[in-house]
C-alpha cells in the first residue's frame, strides 16, 4: 500500500529556517515523482513544483522558485521542502503527493496528511 | 503558464440533485486534467484522471467529459457525503496548475 507521512505542525518565527518531510512507503520511492501543494487559510490548492527522487531533477513553480527547496533521500525514502528564511505569508498547510504514474505528466494519486506550518512572531 | 477556471465558485444544492461543475483551461491540454475532493481538514483525493478516467472506488454518481478547453463534472444525484470542495488540475505541461475550487454546500 502506497503510504505518505508527513512530519507535523511546524511554529516558526519569521526570518527562521524549516525543513517539512514526506516520508514514503509501499514502492519503489527512486521511480515516482513527487509533488508539493500548498494551500493558504481558507485558500485553494496551489502547486509548488515536483522532484525525481532518482536523481533529484527539480521543477519549481515560478510563483516560489527561489524561494524553497525541495530535495530527496533515497536512502531513507524520504522528500522535503524547506525554507531558509520564512515570511509570514508562508502560513499554510503543505501536502506532498505523489504521481499515480511513473511519468512526469500524470495526476496526483497519492497524498500526505499535510504539514501545518505557522510563521507569527 | 496554463489557467484553469472553474465555475461556479460556490454550489448550493440538495441531496438527490444533479450537479455540474465546469472547468475551462487557457489553452488546450488534450484531457490532461484531473479533478479532485476536498473535505475539511482533510487532504485532496483523486476522483476522475485524464478527464474521464473514474478512478477505482470512487462511486459511479461521478463522471468526468471533455477535452481540449472545457471539461465538466458531474454527480448525477448528490448524497451528503458530496458536500465539500472539488479542485479541477492540468497536467498537460510541467507546471501544474488548479481551478480556484466550487465549494459544494447543502441547500
Amino acid at each position: 500500500e502506497v503510504q505518505l507521512v508527513q512530519s507535523e505542525a511546524e511554529v516558526r518565527e519569521p526570518g527562521q529556517s524549516l525543513k517539512i518531510s514526506c516520508k514514503a512507503s509501499g514502492y519503489s520511492f527512486s521511480n515516482y515523482w513527487i509533488g508539493w501543494v500548498r494551500q493558504m487559510p481558507g485558500k485553494g490548492l496551489e502547486w509548488m513544483g515536483i522532484i525525481y527522487p532518482d536523481d533529484s531533477d527539480t521543477r519549481y513553480s515560478p510563483s516560489v522558485q527561489g524561494q524553497v527547496t525541495m530535495s530527496a533521500d533515497k536512502s531513507t525514502s524520504t522528500a522535503y521542502l524547506q525554507w531558509s528564511s520564512l515570511k509570514a505569508s508562508d502560513t499554510g498547510m503543505y501536502y506532498c503527493a505523489r504521481n499515480f504514474g511513473d511519468g512526469l505528466l500524470s495526476h496526483l494519486g497519492y497524498w500526505g496528511q499535510g504539514s501545518l506550518v505557522t510563521v507569527s512572531s | 503558464d496554463i489557467q484553469m477556471t472553474q465555475s461556479p465558485s460556490t454550489l448550493s444544492a440538495s441531496v438527490g440533485d444533479r450537479v455540474t461543475i465546469t472547468c475551462r483551461a487557457s489553452q488546450s491540454i488534450s484531457s490532461w486534467l484531473a479533478w479532485y475532493q476536498q473535505k475539511p481538514g482533510k487532504a485532496p483525493k483523486v476522483l476522475i484522471s485524464e478527464a474521464t478516467n473514474l478512478q477505482r472506488g470512487v462511486p459511479s454518481r461521478f463522471s468526468g467529459s471533455g477535452s481540449g478547453t472545457e471539461f465538466t463534472l458531474t454527480i448525477s444525484s448528490l448524497q451528503p457525503e458530496d458536500f465539500a470542495t472539488y479542485y479541477c488540475q492540468q497536467y498537460n505541461t510541467y507546471r501544474w496548475t488548479f481551478g480556484q475550487g466550487t465549494k459544494v454546500e447543502i441547500k
